[in-house]
């Protein structure tokens, strides 16, 4: 799977919203881009994913960039219960099966 | 629908004991994946089974660690012969079909002292 590349971590305060930054200069044309988050002590929860198209749920927005080497999670109104890692993940769709790999992630921390 | 579940939530072994993790899966979920998360470290892959058969083992250490998602029942990591460095979180992850989004349950917390 391509390598992605996200900032250790990142601060917002509560009721703000918040982009959360990912790279991805290598992916390949048949690569979806997830995203995963995992609160303190639980396990990992999906959040989105997209290919090329923009993306919107009750959770979250995915916008991905038009030569698509980067992505942007934005989360419209951050809640102290949005305070977890975030992962940005890609999958190759032709892939089928794949094991989800995990970097680093994005620690974001969110005042009140 | 209930989602993953996963237990024990916590288990305690003295080195050289044999853990048991047991995940069952999301109804109408026959793909499950174990993940291992080690302190202050990130998650990795251990394996993938599908009902009865492991897909990808790629993950799992090559001695004391096996898998299995019998036809009945839910999935089972085993350790045999705990040392300290298999302490971590084991999550078990379960999707309807390949390539599809994963459900995480809650974990096991292993500990070996």
């Amino acid at each position: 799977d391509a390598k992605t590349t996200q900032p250790n971590s990142m601060e917002s305060n509560e009721e703000e919203p918040v982009h959360l930054p990912c790279n991805h200069s290598t992916i390949s044309g048949t690569d979806y881009i997830h995203w995963y988050r995992q609160l303190p002590s639980q396990g990992p929860e999906y959040v989105i994913h997209g290919l090329t198209s923009n993306v919107n749920n009750r959770m979250a927005s995915l916008a991905i960039a038009e030569d698509r080497k980067s992505s942007t999670l934005i989360l419209h109104r951050a809640t102290l219960r949005d305070a977890a890692v975030y992962y940005c993940i890609l999958r190759d769709r032709n892939n089928a099966g794949n094991m989800l790999t995990f970097g680093g992630g994005t620690r974001l921390m969110v005042k009140p | 629908n209930a989602g993953v579940m996963q237990n024990p939530r916590h288990l305690v072994r003295r080195r050289g004991q044999e853990a048991r993790l047991r995940c069952s899966p999301m109804k109408g979920h026959s793909h499950v994946y174990w993940y291992r998360q080690l302190p202050e470290e990130g998650l990795k892959f251990m394996v993938y089974l599908q009902k009865e058969n492991i897909i990808d083992e790629s993950g799992m250490p090559k001695e004391r660690f096996s898998a299995e998602f019998p036809k009945e029942g839910p999935s089972i990591l085993r350790i045999q012969q705990v040392v300290r460095g298999d302490s971590a979180a084991y999550f078990c992850a379960s999707s309807p079909r390949t390539a599809y989004e994963q459900y995480f349950g809650p974990g096991t917390r292993l500990t070996v002292t």
